[in-house]
């Protein structure tokens, strides 16, 4: 049981390259997610999705896009980076119950990708 | 807009003293409050949370309450201890309770021996 697993964890990039990050888990989540974390921002929402078949944009969705495919697996891709997402992203998933009450959400152990 | 603020940006404190951290959120709708901790080039580890059908939840040093009338929870620490030493981030789900879980901005907290 490797919980979330994302791949790759160190890349560096051109300006104008375009890269895909991947995510996956194995607990079974219904819901995934992708955030940024930039010093002295936090954690920021870029998209997520509740389940399979849907996504949703973030609080910084622009210059990104994502798949969702399958249950399993979540995927980020900048199709033509830029310096500003210079960061560390964190692929995420949660299970969702019935109750509508919140569960915990898993991390992933990070991606630094520097853009330069 | 839809957010979560957090403070304080930074927080130290001497070993063995009490540390609280507080976040206001914007959608009364939210029902779900987890508190994060993440240690130096780590990944964000789950401390604690609490739903919108309690107001305050325990777990040895750690506690949160939350007052959703007023919108806002906190998290206590109390023994601080060296460990302890790390970023802290409070979170919501908004939009009606929903699967968008956002962020605040982290308070970095120092214990001093």
């Amino acid at each position: 049981n490797a919980g979330v697993t994302q791949t790759p964890k160190f890349q560096v990039l051109k300006t104008g390259q375009s890269m895909t990050l991947q995510c996956a888990q194995d607990m079974n989540h219904n819901s995934m997610y992708w955030y940024r974390q930039d010093p002295g921002m936090g954690l920021r929402l870029i998209y997520y999705s509740a389940s399979e078949g849907t996504t949703d944009k973030g609080e910084v969705p622009n210059g990104y896009n994502v798949s969702r495919l399958n249950k399993r697996e979540f995927s980020l891709r900048l199709e033509s980076a830029a310096p500003s997402q210079t960061s560390v992203y964190f692929c995420a998933s949660r299970h969702t119950s019935g109750t509508g009450l919140g569960n915990t959400i898993y991390f992933g152990e990070g991606s630094w990708l520097t853009v330069v | 807009g839809e957010n979560v603020e957090q403070h304080p940006s930074t927080l130290s404190v001497q070993e063995g003293d009490s540390a609280v951290i507080k976040c206001t959120y914007s959608d009364s709708a939210s029902n779900y409050f987890p508190w994060y901790k993440q240690e130096l080039g780590k990944r964000p580890q789950l401390i604690i949370d609490i739903r919108s059908n309690v107001g305050e939840k325990k777990d040895q040093r750690i506690a949160v309450t939350l007052n959703k009338t007023a919108k806002h929870f906190s998290l206590h620490i109390t023994e601080t201890q060296p460990e302890d030493s790390a970023v802290y981030f409070c979170a919501a789900n908004l939009q009606g309770g929903s699967e968008k879980l956002v962020f605040g901005k982290g308070t970095k907290l120092t214990v001093n021996p």
